[in-house]
């Protein structure tokens, strides 16, 4: 079965890097993803990688993904007070559902 | 582009009536909609997956009877939450996912992808 599983916090000074990690058991997902959600608020998708692809970088953002090990991280570059959120990641198999992680709380310490 | 809304926000309700949640896509054409629930510091667990025109698919624990979709376009789908109870009590997400043809070109929107709504938080008392 599919299993997703991150760290429930993480804390970063702002202006340093942050890294949220996630594995997953499933090796047959088609794409894994990594959403942000604000308090009380939807999830906003923040980029995706496609299995096959082992780095993907847009803007201050870096996807990692390690099928050997079944390990996927982001990198959040020059972290800011507005990234604090909790983060996401995601996978899903062709078009069908997602299977979410557990979501990690990112703190950003002034 | 690829805008989801829900309404209402949120909703307080007393024990033992129903609810309904709308979900729009209001720029694209959705063939599939999602609906979650998400239980205060966790992840979001999928209730069940409904195309336009036909019969909801729950997932495995999810009470049909209880948890009636409909999806009758291809931009609405509605969740209602009959009978509710203090249980019930949750922050319900759904999502869309584009319909695949030439009509949803809308820049930085892709097909398989899931768009999300804003979510509505549900109050039994």
């Amino acid at each position: 079965g599919e299993d997703v599983e991150q760290s429930l916090f993480l804390s970063v000074r702002e202006g340093d890097s942050s890294v949220i990690n996630c594995t997953y058991t499933d090796s047959s997902s088609t794409y894994l993803y990594w959403y942000k959600q604000e308090p009380g608020a939807g999830l906003q998708l923040l980029t995706y990688i496609f299995s096959n692809m082992d780095m993907k970088q847009d803007q201050r953002l870096t996807v990692l993904l390690n099928k050997k090990d079944k390990h996927l991280s982001l990198r959040i570059a020059d972290t800011q007070t507005g990234d604090s959120a909790i983060y996401f990641c995601a996978e899903s198999f062709g078009n069908e559902k997602l299977t979410f992680g557990t979501g990690t709380r990112l703190t950003i310490i002034p | 582009g690829a805008v989801v809304s829900q309404h209402p926000s949120w909703v307080i309700c007393k024990s033992g009536t129903s609810v309904k949640i709308e979900c729009r896509s209001l720029d694209f054409q959705a063939t599939t909609m999602f609906w979650y629930r998400q239980f205060p510091k966790q992840s979001l667990m999928l209730m069940a997956t409904s195309n336009e025109g036909s019969k909801a698919t729950y997932e495995q624990g999810v009470e049909k009877d209880k948890f009636l979709i409909n999806h009758a376009s291809l931009t609405l789908s509605t969740l209602t939450v009959t009978s509710a109870h203090p249980e019930d009590s949750s922050f319900y997400i759904c999502s869309a996912r584009p319909y695949p043809h030439a009509g949803n070109g809308l820049a930085g929107v892709y097909n398989y992808e899931q768009y999300f709504g804003p979510g509505t938080r549900l109050t039994v008392t």
